[in-house]
């Protein structure tokens, strides 16, 4: 079975510093994987996405993602966080023929500090 | 603005009421999902339907009722509940539930918040 690990429950950044939020997965073949964003009462909004190819993805609002199979990684950076980035951020796996079935991670509270 | 549309954003019931929550989404999606949410934590999988029939189970109690109507509906029929079954139910769409999943991601709604006393 597939499960993903967050390490970092909460992370605080200053406005314009660099982001690196962690996420390991366990997974027996090539994983998809996911990286979701959750503001406050909010759904989740899907940042960016791996299933092959290129190991480092690009996403929405200047995020980016790389695959680290040797680490069992797809860690989620972004150069310059604005305040507006403040929110739960979720790294998620999909197993091929799952029927869409997504293991989430604990998530990630991230707060900026103005 | 989010594809898939929630109603209602905020729900009040008591334990002995029988009450609906609607999911609506206009993309094509043929797969449709409902998840829980409980505060600060991840949301967990309960039914998963894909062309407008039941495919996952996630072993819910039966208090818990999902219907598809159509293509483009998801009801989830709520009776008899418990006050821990409160939580923020997400509604979410793909386009399928085929092998390529990563060409098909999931879109979620803004959710019910369900608070049942």
């Amino acid at each position: 079975a597939q499960s993903v690990t967050q390490p970092d429950i909460h992370i605080t950044v200053s406005e314009g510093a660099s982001l690196e939020l962690r996420c390991n997965y366990s997974y027996g073949a090539t994983p998809y994987l996911f990286w979701y964003v959750q503001s406050p009462g909010q759904g989740l909004q899907l940042l960016l996405k791996y299933f092959s190819g290129d190991t480092l993805v690009q996403g929405i609002k200047g995020f980016e993602a790389e695959f680290k199979r040797s680490q069992s990684s797809f860690n989620l950076r972004k150069p310059s966080v604005h305040w507006s980035d403040a929110a739960e951020y979720f790294c998620a796996v999909g197993a091929t023929g799952g029927g869409n079935k997504l293991t989430f991670g604990t998530g990630t509270q991230l707060k900026v500090e103005l | 603005d989010t594809e898939v549309t929630q109603t209602p954003k905020h729900l009040v019931m008591g334990m002995t009421n029988k009450k609906s929550l609607k999911c609506e989404q206009h993309m094509g999606h043929r797969a449709m999902y409902w998840y829980k949410q409980k505060a600060k934590k991840p949301p967990e999988l309960m039914f998963v339907y894909s062309y407008e029939k039941l495919s996952i189970n996630e072993s819910v109690p039966s208090r818990f009722s999902p219907e598809c109507p159509n293509s483009s509906l998801l009801n989830l029929h709520l009776h008899a509940l418990q006050p821990e079954d409160s939580a923020l139910y997400l509604c979410a769409s793909s386009r399928g539930t085929d092998r390529d999943l990563g060409n098909s991601p999931l879109h979620f709604g803004n959710g019910t918040r369900l608070t049942v006393t």
